[in-house]
């Protein structure tokens, strides 16, 4: 049964430092890997997309790698900001059960101004 | 629509009550997911349509839970009985497909409180 776990649970960090957030899973026979945040009480946006087939993924200040054989993802904020302050979910989606995404339960992220 | 609306956003019953929660999935997708989220938790999912039929209701808790698609678009999750553990936040998601490689797409989920 795949699992997806995430750590740390919570991280508190200054301003315009940069930051890991580490996600690893249990089966590597994943379709894709996805990061997302979370603002409280609101629903998921979708930050980075990495298939399988891939190394890694860059959106701004943002990078996500995969390393499906070891079972390890890492989500790397550059230069943080006080609005990046949120819940950062780690998801994977299985080969064999491509329906479904399996998600860990989140790195509460606080940006310190 | 743009994307994947939910309504209501909240809803607050008390236990016991019948409760109906809307998605509409983003036009054209034929993939409707469900998934509920409890405080502090990651989302869990509940059922999965491909089309009007469900292809997957394995995280379905129990029986008293239960989702229809009649026309392939609009999803209705029902809750009957509700209970103070039901309490959390339901999210919908839609994409082009079920393939692996088909983005899902969330909406902004409804927060349910059973008191």
């Amino acid at each position: 049964k795949q699992e997806v776990t995430q750590i740390p649970a919570a991280l508190s960090v200054p301003e315009g430092e940069n930051l890991v957030l580490n996600c690893s899973f249990t089966d590597s026979a994943i379709y894709n890997l996805q990061w997302f945040r979370q603002d409280p009480g609101k629903g998921l946006t979708s930050l980075l997309l990495i298939q399988s087939s891939q190394r890694e993924q860059t959106s701004g200040r943002l990078n996500a790698s995969l390393d499906k054989s070891s079972g390890r993802s890492t989500l790397y904020i550059a230069a943080s900001q006080p609005g990046d302050s949120a819940t950062y979910l780690c998801a994977v989606r299985q080969l064999d059960r491509d329906d479904k995404i399996i998600f860990g339960k989140g790195t509460r992220l606080h940006i310190l101004p | 629509g743009a994307g994947v609306s939910q309504t209501p956003s909240n809803k607050v019953t008390e236990k016991g009550k019948y409760v109906e929660l809307r998605c509409d999935p983003i036009s054209g997708h034929t993939a409707l997911y469900w998934y509920r989220q409890s405080l502090g938790q990651g989302p869990e999912f509940l059922i999965y349509f491909q089309g009007t039929g469900a292809a997957d209701d394995s995280g379905l808790p129990n029986d008293r839970f239960f989702a229809v698609r009649p026309e392939g678009s609009v999803s209705t999750l029902k809750i009957q009985r509700t209970e103070r553990g039901d309490s959390a936040v339901y999210l919908c998601a839609s994409s082009l497909s079920q393939l692996g490689h088909n983005e899902q797409f969330f909406g902004p989920g409804t927060r349910l409180t059973v008191l």
